[in-house]
């Protein structure tokens, strides 16, 4: 079946360095991916989105890398922050025109001052 | 941008009973939204896609008479969990599409706990 999984359950970064979140997905349809940041209790924040025409896309601080030969997604977080400290699932658009996403594992950053 | 509140934000309620949660979108029309499921520690489990003016598609092996998903206007879904046990026990988050594109705004989560 479609599944979207991470690569590290778990990164701890140094605050002030980059952060890289790694994601692979399995459903080559998908044409739409997102990144999602959740803090503990919360729904999930919208971080950045990129369409599958493209490679990469860039916002504040955040940089999606999209490589659809090995379907990998990734997130680099720039000069993190102990705000940074969260989880962040990838998600990808499923199959047939349903908007329907698909969560991946998640990724715990924790941010060390 | 766009929000999405639900309500109540934690809710206890004891086994047998019904609880009822409420999604909303504050400022735009969301003929769809998502209800999902997230155990502590593990991803969002989507457990069924509302759609405004008609019956709630829900995912496989999700019980459709336990979680009553209704979707009576387009700033509007809730979800019932009907006769709750502990194992109901879990963080349920909704989010609403925006119409035409693929972002899903999500809102802040009812934690729920059945004793």
């Amino acid at each position: 079946g479609e599944s979207v999984g991470l690569h590290l359950p778990t990164l701890s970064v140094q605050e002030g360095d980059n952060s890289i979140i790694n994601c692979a997905y399995s459903n080559s349809a998908s044409d739409y991916f997102i990144w999602y940041k959740q803090e503990s209790g919360k729904g999930p924040q919208f971080i950045i989105d990129i369409r599958s025409n493209m490679d990469k896309r860039q916002g504040q601080r955040v940089t999606v890398l999209l490589n659809k030969t090995v379907k990998h997604l990734s997130l680099q977080i720039a000069a993190t922050q102990p705000g940074d400290s969260a989880v962040y699932f990838c998600a990808e658009t499923a199959s047939g025109n349903t908007g329907k996403l698909i969560f991946g594992q998640g990724t715990t950053l924790q941010v060390k001052p | 941008g766009a929000v999405v509140s639900q309500h109540p934000s934690r809710v206890i309620c004891k086994s047998g009973t019904s609880v009822k949660i409420e999604c909303r979108s504050l400022d735009f029309q969301a003929t769809t939204m998502f209800w999902y499921r997230q155990f502590p520690k593990q991803s969002l489990m989507l457990m069924a896609t509302s759609n405004e003016g008609s019956k709630a598609t829900y995912e496989q092996g999700v019980e459709k008479d336990k979680f009553l998903i209704n979707h009576a206007s387009l700033t509007l879904s809730t979800l019932t969990v009907t006769s709750a046990h502990p194992e109901d026990s879990s963080f349920y988050i909704c989010s609403a599409r925006v119409p035409g594109v693929y972002e899903q705004y999500f809102g802040p989560g009812t934690r729920l706990t059945v004793t």
